[in-house]
């Protein structure tokens, strides 16, 4: 079974500045899709960013960029320009596509989220 | 365009009980999945229904149940319930199986309460 480990339970950063955000997972599968998810008060899950394992070259979306590390199984997520609207939050999440799962089905397997503090 | 759309937002059952969870897929999804998140926890898949079957299933007892529509929409179901039950129960929706590009929209979630 896989496993996501978020270490920081809670992390905070200055309005403006850049914060890192640490995921490590365990896998013995060579492909998978891996996201980071932002969770706001109203507790709607809203997609951050995704990255397929195939790929080397690391996602970005606008602000958020990752770093991808498939030999050391991490994914970290870097937040640039930080804004208030940024607090929140935030679960790295695993989802498998091995053809011997049934082809990617949907389930994905969560961390236990690190929560984002932006001090104005 | 409707999102993900879940009812009810809070309930509060006795232990024992059972409850029923409700969703509607955003527009257009046609498979959907259930989520429990325990406060401080991230979510844990229960399963996921497509074509009105269930097709996955995470590490949930028995007492967890679902049902998907013709119209995709789906229900859980929980029976004898325990107040380990106490969670934010999420909906998922997408579109097919396996089909990573589609992005899975979430909703608000049911709060239960069991006391």
């Amino acid at each position: 079974a896989q496993t996501v480990t978020q270490s920081q339970p809670e992390m905070s950063v200055q309005e403006a500045e850049t914060v890192t955000l640490s995921c490590t997972y365990d896998t013995s599968e060579s492909d998978y899709y891996l996201f980071w998810y932002k969770q706001p008060p109203s507790r709607q899950m809203i997609l951050v960013i995704r990255q397929e394992a195939y790929k080397q070259q690391n996602a970005t979306e606008n602000r958020f960029s990752v770093n991808f590390q498939k030999a050391a199984k991490s994914f970290s997520l870097k937040i640039s320009d930080s804004q208030l609207g940024d607090a929140a939050m935030y679960f790295c999440a695993y989802r498998s596509d091995s053809m011997y799962s049934g082809g990617g089905a949907d389930g994905l397997t969560f961390g236990k989220g690190t929560h984002l503090i932006i001090q104005p | 365009d409707a999102g993900v759309t879940q009812s009810p937002t809070h309930l509060i059952k006795t232990r024992g009980q059972q409850v029923t969870l409700r969703c509607s897929p955003k527009s257009g999804h046609d498979t959907v999945s259930w989520y429990q998140q325990a406060l401080g926890q991230g979510p844990q898949f229960i399963f996921q229904y497509y074509e009105e079957e269930e097709r996955q299933r995470g590490n949930f007892p028995d007492r967890f149940s679902g049902h998907q529509f013709p119209n995709y929409s789906s229900e859980l179901n929980v029976n004898a319930l325990l107040l380990g039950d106490s969670a934010l129960y999420l909906c998922a929706s997408s579109l097919g199986r396996g089909a990573w590009r589609n992005t899975i929209y979430f909703g608000e979630g049911s709060w239960l309460t069991v006391v």
